[in-house]
């Protein structure tokens, strides 16, 4: 069964300090991997995507990486700010005939207190 | 900027009553999700379309239709609420090519009393 296992299940740290948040899946055939983040009464808004041959891929002060060996990813943010506060959600797609299936992680809740 | 809009944002509904939930894309995209959110279970996926008239059964059909009569239009239809239908109603659209990421809307909080 497809899968997708986030942690921390949530976190809180100060302004200005980095943290990384984790997904392993088993998800098989692997497409691509999507980190979504999704601020408090909002639709979930992509951050980035990794390929089976991408290794690390960065957006503004988030950085994804991807282990397609160990079948994991992480999410690392530099030099957090209020606004990181959210919840991000790793979303993990396989190929399929009808086309892509996509597994949700339940989601990291990350809460940056000033 | 894609918009991905839901009709509503928040609404009250009573067991056995009959409920419609919108949701407008302006993108022009081929595939159209319902997901409902809850607190420990993720997202999950209840219906999806690929084309006009075409539906997919997600993960947790039951007690759910929809409809898709117009490209940018996608209703979740709840034939008779029931109290365990309390959740957060996330729309999304997407283009039909692999790797295309989901436009979410903002979200339908619905309550059945």
């Amino acid at each position: 069964k497809n899968q997708v296992e986030q942690s921390p299940q949530s976190l809180i740290i100060l302004e200005g300090k980095n943290c990384t948040l984790q997904c392993n899946y088993t998800v098989s055939p692997f497409s691509n991997l999507r980190w979504y983040k999704q601020d408090t009464g909002r639709g979930p808004v992509s951050l980035t995507i990794m390929t089976f041959s991408e290794n690390t891929k960065s957006n503004g002060r988030y950085t994804a990486t991807l282990d397609a060996d160990t079948k994991q990813s992480s999410l690392h943010i530099t030099a957090s700010q209020l606004s990181d506060s959210a919840s991000y959600i790793c979303v993990v797609s396989a190929l399929r005939n009808a086309g892509n299936m996509l597994t949700f992680g339940g989601g990291t809740r990350l809460m940056v207190k000033p | 900027d894609v918009k991905v809009t839901q009709s509503s944002r928040y609404l009250v509904k009573r067991t056995g009553e009959k409920v419609f939930l919108e949701c407008v894309q302006d993108m022009d995209h081929e595939n159209m999700f319902w997901y409902r959110q809850d607190p420990g279970l993720g997202l999950r996926l209840i219906y999806f379309s690929y084309d006009v008239k075409m539906k997919e059964k997600g993960d947790i059909p039951e007690g759910y239709s929809v409809s898709r009569e117009k490209k940018e239009r996608f209703s979740l239809i709840l034939e008779s609420a029931s109290t365990n239908q309390t959740s957060m109603y996330l729309c999304a659209s997407s283009f039909g090519q692999v790797g295309s990421p989901l436009h979410f809307g903002n979200g339908t909080r619905l309550t059945v009393t």
